[in-house]
């Protein structure tokens, strides 16, 4: 079974609308972390933003804001306003305890085109 | 500046023969991780090290070896028992601890002559 889920696989939208990108984990442990990165065409994954499952506050940066519900098991990432910078690919990650090493299961990735 | 090199960018390989992937990190992390890419999928997890002369098998760790000799290197090696290599292949390095996120390096692309 997949630990991270990422549904939509490619969305498109045009500039200035908003664009929320779904993610549904699945983890047994009380203490984890997720994560969410960025892949632009030049293939670096960039770090966006980390929570543990202890901090439920939802996050807003700029133009990016985060939900987590631990109720659905879900940490979506909304793009307010979206430009064309942010075509890229990007990723859900969730970091748990295996036998002493904090693995990281990846989602599929999904794919975000923002025309102009 | 603090990151993580990977090199060379492009890298073709012929049949039955070993190629290494190269990466730095100058970012002083004790733990490093190999992973790899297939259009339209996620990241899959080749070998990772969590300290120097030490690493373990991933997910993925057939036909690839690894060496951690230098807590600085972490080279990847893929063997000619790796009998579909194409990929895109994406380097990392974290401090270990499980709420600090993994910095990776620009990647190389493998592919087939």
């Amino acid at each position: 079974a997949q630990k991270v889920t990422q549904a939509q696989t490619e969305i498109s939208v045009v500039e200035k609308e908003d664009v929320t990108l779904d993610c549904v984990y699945e983890t047994r442990d009380t203490t984890y972390y997720l994560f969410w990165y960025k892949q632009p065409p030049s293939g670096e994954l960039v770090f966006l933003i980390r929570r543990n499952s202890f901090d439920e506050q939802n996050e807003i940066s700029g133009r990016y804001s985060w939900n987590f519900q631990k109720s659905t098991s879900s940490f979506n990432f909304t793009i307010t306003a979206s430009q064309v910078v942010d075509s890229a690919v990007y990723f859900c990650a969730l970091s748990e305890a295996v036998h002493n090493f904090n693995k990281f299961y990846f989602g599929s990735g999904t794919k975000l085109n923002v025309k102009p | 500046d603090g990151g993580i090199t990977q090199s060379p960018k492009y890298l073709f390989r012929k049949e039955g023969q070993n190629v290494t992937l190269s990466c730095e990190q100058n970012l002083n992390h004790d733990a490093m991780y190999w992973y790899r890419q297939d259009p339209g999928q996620g990241l899959r997890l080749i070998y990772y090290s969590q300290i120097v002369n030490d690493f373990q098998k991933g997910d993925i760790a057939e036909g690839y070896s690894v060496s951690r000799e230098k807590k600085e290197s972490f080279p990847l090696t893929v063997t000619s028992a790796q009998k579909n290599p194409t990929a895109f292949y994406l380097c990392a390095s974290s401090s270990g601890q499980g709420d600090q996120p993994q910095h990776f390096g620009d990647g190389t692309r493998l592919s087939i002559l």
